[in-house]
């Protein structure tokens, strides 16, 4: 079964530095997400991307964020400088359509831990 | 704002007993609501869903009722197994196509 795939599983940075975390969405799908769950708290929407551009981002995706489709397979999210309250699990969605009715499929997430 | 609330866990249950996992949403509109699963290792998986009031979703033994008058999305199941042990999400889809999720509440089930 298709699946939506994350790199690293965990990544450990120094505050200041850039990170960029991977996903492999299903390979037919158009739609792409980034979500975020600091520790203990609520799974948060961080961005929507489609054909090539954000279709919508929330208040938490400020400059020192972007996204990516580099190479028609990977979707990435970057993070220029980070920040000890970047520290979360981040995961990484995909649908083949923005209908409501039509399920994302989540990756395992990637732990990111800022010191 | 549309938010989701769902009781905080660990909730700790022995194999064959009865579950309950309660959820309420705050939203405009029509949602459409979710339970995810995740899995030790795993990524979010749906369990789960109900687009309209009074409708119920089902899966592998799992229900929830689509409530409106109670803004409710309780997740239960009548007899749990030491392999549903994991963290459960209730989670809205509001009209604008974004998603609102619980806090997620780990269940443990011991043999």
């Amino acid at each position: 079964e298709p699946e939506v795939t994350q790199t690293p599983s965990h990544q450990v940075t120094q505050m200041g530095q850039e990170v960029i975390l991977r996903c492999v969405p299903i390979s037919n799908h158009l739609y792409f997400y980034w979500y975020r769950q600091i520790l203990g708290q609520k799974v948060e929407f961080l961005v929507s991307f489609y054909n090539n551009e954000i279709s919508e981002k929330s208040e938490i995706f400020d400059d020192q964020f972007s996204v990516e489709r580099p190479d028609g397979s990977n979707f990435t999210l970057k993070i220029r400088s980070t920040k000890l309250e970047d520290s979360a699990m981040y995961f990484c969605a995909s649908s083949d359509d923005r209908d409501i009715l039509n399920e994302q499929f989540f990756g395992p997430g990637t732990r990111l831990t800022v010191l | 704002g549309d938010s989701v609330t769902q009781m905080e866990g660990p909730v700790t249950l022995s194999e064959e007993a009865f579950l309950t996992i309660n959820c309420t949403y705050t939203a405009t509109g029509y949602p459409s609501l979710f339970w995810y699963v995740q899995y030790p290792g795993e990524g979010l998986q749906l369990l789960l869903k109900a687009t309209k009031a009074d409708d119920k979703g089902s899966n592998k033994g799992f229900e929830a009722t689509y409530r409106k008058e109670t803004t409710s999305f309780h997740l239960e199941k009548g007899s749990v197994q030491v392999s549903d042990s994991a963290v459960y999400f209730c989670a809205l889809r509001n009209n604008f196509n974004k998603f609102y999720f619980g806090s997620g509440t780990k269940l443990n089930v011991k043999p």
